[in-house]
């Protein structure tokens, strides 16, 4: 199946200070999701980006289909940005909707 | 518009037991999913439903199953618990299209078995 890795796997901030954090998969994809997890297990979608780039506020994500990664910006961080973000990706050849596969995650922490 | 809703938030059994897990869609969607996620970990797929047919499942025995109901809700029913079932279950909402459609989570079941 098809791998999925994130990196770095733990990142630790100051207030205002910008961050990347990245996704690698292994295959070509019809589906990949941005999340954020808070403290509570709640998955909160930050971006739908199989290619391309979009921008919601201080978060921007682009996705190199052709060269199978995709990218997440954080800017100005703040410390309710803290909590573990996920890259999960899909495959399918239609019919139903697409199983994600999600990768290990990138704990961030920032300190106020 | 609700949101993906999920139900009980927290349950504890105890090994060998069975437990039933529900979830009810987003307004609009009709495709489930549900996933398993184990502390420190992503979470892993478990199966998907569609049109209350089971459409694609990962890698789970088959003492995990499933069912969606004509109004698109989804129940997750585990058989003789094990201790490594205690985990976060998701249920995941989406529109079932011939393209693939952003997936909703819903809060999450926690489920400890002792």
């Amino acid at each position: 199946g098809i791998q999925v890795e994130q990196s770095p796997p733990d990142l630790i901030l100051q207030e205002g200070a910008n961050s990347t954090l990245r996704c690698n998969f292994s295959d070509s994809v019809n589906n990949l999701q941005w999340f954020h997890q808070n403290p509570w297990g709640q998955l909160i979608n930050l971006f739908y980006i199989p290619s391309g780039t979009k921008q919601n506020g201080r978060l921007s994500a682009t996705t190199v289909a052709t060269e199978r990664y995709s990218l997440l910006y954080i800017s100005s961080s703040q410390t309710t940005d803290s909590g573990v973000y996920f890259c999960a990706v899909g495959v399918g050849s239609g019919g139903s909707n697409y199983k994600l596969t999600f990768g290990k995650g990138t704990l961030l922490t920032v300190n106020p | 518009d609700a949101g993906v809703t999920q139900s009980p938030t927290h349950l504890i059994k105890t090994r060998g037991q069975q437990v039933t897990l529900r979830c009810s869609p987003k307004s609009g969607h009709d495709t489930v999913s549900w996933y398993q996620q184990a502390l420190g970990q992503g979470p892993q797929f478990i199966f998907q439903y569609y049109e209350e047919e089971e459409r694609q499942r990962g890698n789970f025995p088959d003492r995990f199953s499933g069912h969606q109901y004509p109004n698109y809700s989804s129940e997750l029913n585990v058989n003789a618990l094990l201790l490594g079932d205690s985990a976060l279950y998701l249920c995941a909402s989406s529109l079932g299209t011939w393209r693939a459609e952003t997936q909703y989570f819903g809060p999450g079941t926690r489920l400890l078995v002792l």
